[in-house]
């Protein structure tokens, strides 16, 4: 079975504060890679998918990277609206979630 | 509007069934893959099973298949997630969710609310 790794776990970060968070898989996706956003209480919410496209209605200070094996998640410019929880999912035969990041205020 | 509601979860005891249920509505249901995602108290996301679009083709994680069964009635725009064999570690919210299509193929680009399924005796 495919394993992903995603890190950090927590982020404390502030407004205006550019965060990258990571997704290693055990072995090639191509590119077959997406990021969510949740919120508490709330489902996920698809932002990036094929690892770097831009859901539509997804702010552009949010953006996608990566091929093969690493793969990131970029916020430009921290919002208040931003902070919450992101999730990797990763295909390769099955959907696989990584762990988790949590943003929270510093 | 473009959704997905879930219905049918509570709270049962080890080893007895429980049938979630799933409305569409305002989007072409028969065109997409469907899925059941479900999150665990520690927040973890676990992909559970997949419907192809017509029904023809089903696939489940390890730790569900044999228990666990999805089907869909297209007519009625719905999808449904039948749990047999409930164990504690089935606890979690259940969500169905939408494969996208074309570019978005095997990314989830709309999810229900969830439905809470607690089994516990």
């Amino acid at each position: 079975d495919i394993q992903v790794t995603q890190s950090p776990s927590t982020l404390s970060a502030s407004v205006g504060d550019r965060l990258t968070i990571t997704c290693r898989a055990s072995q090639s996706i191509n590119n077959w890679l997406a990021w969510y956003q949740q919120k508490a209480g709330q489902a996920p919410k698809l932002l990036i998918y094929r690892a770097s496209s831009l859901e539509s209605g997804v702010p552009s200070r949010f953006s996608g990277s990566g091929s093969g094996t690493e793969f990131t998640l970029t916020i430009s410019s921290l919002q208040p609206d931003d902070y919450a929880t992101y999730y990797c999912q990763l295909y390769n035969v099955y959907w696989t979630f990584g762990q988790g990041t949590k943003v929270e205020i510093k | 509007q473009v959704q997905l509601v879930e219905f049918g979860g509570g709270v049962v005891q080890p080893g007895r069934s429980l049938r979630l249920s799933c409305a569409a509505s305002a989007f072409t249901f028969s065109n997409y893959a469907m899925h059941w995602v479900r999150q665990t108290p520690g927040e973890r996301l676990e992909w559970v099973a997949l419907i192809s679009y017509d029904g023809s083709n089903v696939f489940y994680t390890t730790s569900v298949e044999g228990r666990f069964t999805v089907s869909r009635d297209n007519s009625k725009n719905s999808l449904y997630l039948h749990m047999s064999s409930l164990r504690v570690e089935d606890t979690a919210i259940y969500y169905c969710a939408r494969e996208g299509r074309g570019t978005r193929l095997r990314s989830f680009d709309l999810w229900g609310r969830g439905t809470f399924v607690t089994v516990s005796s």
